[in-house]
This record gives C-alpha cells, structure tokens and sequence, in this order.
C-alpha cells in the first residue's frame, strides 16, 4: 500500500491559471514532507521541505501547505508558466529514520498557452 | 560540476547483457542512494550509501542488481543479464547527510531500455 497518495494524477491548464495539487500521506510517525518538481529527462529538485510544527511555506511562485493532524498537503502553483509544465512529486520522511523516503508518483501537470 | 552527475544518459541493451551505470555525488555528501523510476511510478528505493557504514541493500529488486561506492564518493550500480522489465530510469541522488533532515540532490538519471 503506498504510503503518499496525490491527486489529480494529471491536470491541464492554461498559461496564467493557479492550481492546486494535493498530496495524503499515512507515515507516522512524521518527520517532514517535501515537494519536488521534476522536468520531463531530469531528476527532481526540491521546491520546499516543511516539518511537523510548519503549516506553509512558499518558493516563488509556489506554495506549500501541511496539515500534519488531518495528514494533507498541497501545493499551490500561482499564475502558471509554461516552464511549470512538469511531474509534482510529494515525499514524506519518517520520524524513525532507516533513511528511505516515501514517494508519491506524482502531479502531471501541463500548462498550455 | 557542482551537482550529481550520471553517466550515461541513455543506454540501450540486449535482453541478458550486463550494465553499469555510474553516478558522481556532490562532493562532501556522505549519503548516496539509487531509485528506479518506471513509467507512471513513483521512484522505488534501490541502495542507500552512508559513508563508511554497511549499505541498505534492502530496496534491491534481485541478485542480478548489485552496487558498490569506491572511496566513499563514485558509485556504479551493475545489473546482470539484463530483462526487458529492468527497463526504466535509473535516478542516484546524493545527500549531506540524514536524508531526514537533509535535501536530496538528484542526478538527470540514466535511462536504461532493454531490447
């Protein structure tokens, strides 16, 4: 059963639109969640990284919440560009650390002119 | 270069060769890890390096698959008579040190198809 959970699985939207992408996870205990932004042919790269005792945290244009009670995040693209075309993916980390990170598959996210 | 770099970028195959693929962490990042990416996956843990500590072999999928970090920096992870399941995205990501506290620093990946 994985343990991070995101939705849509994809979405479509256009250029200048804001949108949201959600991520539930069941890791317990936790330790922090990240968003990472992976373009088509790369590796991700991390856009926010949040603890326990955090309920937003913003990069540019995108922002990150966490409700560590109900166990949701999300993330909040403003005004969409092109260049935000790309896979979303939401990590959770364990408070028990064996080191391993848990991983969502991701938000396809497309933006069209 | 200041990142993690993976080489090669793409490789292609025959069902049943062996493959090596190589991944330079930053340097001064003691964690290393390798995840496989398969189509419309999440990334799946393979091996965790942590300086000179036993590796965390437990994410390998089979004995085919084995990896080893020389000097506690370069890492090539060999997969031996290859299947067309093996296909994917080979990702290594190196980290300044507990990856519960720490940013992962991911490689462009290799991609890897097997004919």
């Amino acid at each position: 059963k994985n343990q991070v959970e995101q939705s849509p699985q994809s979405l479509i939207i256009l250029e200048g639109k804001n949108c949201t992408l959600q991520c539930n996870y069941t890791v317990s205990p936790f330790s922090n969640l990240r968003w990472y932004k992976q373009d088509t042919g790369r590796g991700p790269v991390s856009l926010t990284i949040m603890t326990f005792s955090e309920n937003t945290k913003s990069n540019g244009r995108y922002t990150a919440t966490l409700d560590a009670d109900t166990k949701q995040s999300s993330l909040h693209i403003t005004a969409s560009q092109l260049s935000d075309s790309a896979s979303y993916i939401c990590v959770v980390s364990g408070i028990y650390g064996n080191n391993r990170l848990a991983f969502g598959k991701g938000n396809q996210v497309v933006v069209i002119p | 270069g200041a990142g993690v770099s993976q080489s090669p970028s793409n490789k292609v195959t025959e069902k049943g060769k062996d493959v090596e693929l190589r991944c330079d962490p930053i340097s001064g990042h003691t964690a290393l890890y390798w995840y496989r990416q398969s189509l419309g996956q999440g990334l799946e843990f393979l091996i965790y390096f942590q300086g000179n500590s036993a590796p965390d072999k437990s994410g390998l999928p089979s004995d085919r698959f084995s990896a080893e970090r020389t000097g506690g920096s370069v890492s090539t992870l060999t997969i031996q008579r290859t299947q067309q399941e093996d296909s994917a995205v080979y990702l290594c990501a190196s980290c300044s040190g507990a990856v519960d506290k720490n940013i992962q620093y991911f490689g462009a990946g290799t991609r890897l198809s097997v004919l």
